[in-house]
């Protein structure tokens, strides 16, 4: 069955970079979207921004001027990357995967990241 | 960006009853609407895309509705696994957006 799983650091100091990486197994990476969405506690859902398997992008507006998302077809797995961060990007942070109709079907367990000097 | 709203907030119930959550959009998204459930410290688990559209297991006592602005998750009779947050999120428009959330717990 279809399995992400989120791996980084669970501890950025402000102003530095957020690391995290999604690796997807148990699915063909080809054909399909691949999603960072975050959950600061207690808080709802935001979404972050996706690539699709060639590649390309769309992000947030609202985390666009901070975010990058990469892709690695070969090692099944896509990056977040997000810069400057503060003590607001606290947060669960989820991978999660969509089709062509950008419902989310499959998400990781998801990564606590605490931005704290 | 299209702002979700859902009402209630929580809503306290038994095993057996009936709950409707209401999920409303800023503007018009057809049916592209999706509803997830989520348990505490777990990843949000898909049940209903396209507005009423069942995800492939989920039992059949979740039911969904609406298009438009206005759109409704009902689950006919609530089981003890039920008890969660349930969320909805638009895909018409990016960004996609989540409601606030709707905590349904144990009366």
């Amino acid at each position: 069955q279809v399995q992400l799983q989120e791996s980084g650091p669970g501890l950025v100091k402000p102003s530095e970079t957020l690391s995290l990486t999604c690796t997807v197994s148990g699915a063909s990476f080809i054909s399909y979207y691949w999603s960072w969405i975050r959950q600061p506690p207690g808080k709802g859902l935001e979404w972050i921004g996706y690539i699709y398997y060639t590649g390309s992008t769309n992000y947030n507006p609202s985390l666009k001027s901070r975010v990058t998302i990469s892709v690695d077809t070969s090692k099944n797995q896509f990056s977040l990357k997000l810069s400057s961060v503060t003590a607001a990007d606290t947060a669960v942070y989820y991978c999660a995967r969509h089709g062509d109709f950008y419902y989310f079907d499959y998400w990781g367990q998801g990564t606590l990241v605490t931005v704290s000097s | 960006d299209i702002q979700m709203t859902q009402s209630p907030s929580s809503v306290s119930a038994s095993v057996g009853d009936r709950v409707t959550i209401t999920c409303r959009a800023s503007q018009g998204i057809s049916s592209w609407l999706a509803w997830y459930q989520q348990k505490p410290g777990k990843a949000p688990k898909f049940l209903i895309f396209a507005a009423s559209s069942l995800q492939s297991g989920v039992p059949s006592r979740f039911s969904g509705s609406g298009s438009g602005t206005d759109f409704t998750l009902t689950i006919s009779s609530l089981q003890p696994e039920d008890f969660a947050t349930y969320y909805c999120q638009q895909a018409n428009s990016f960004p996609f957006t989540f409601g606030p959330g709707t905590k349904v717990d144990i009366k």
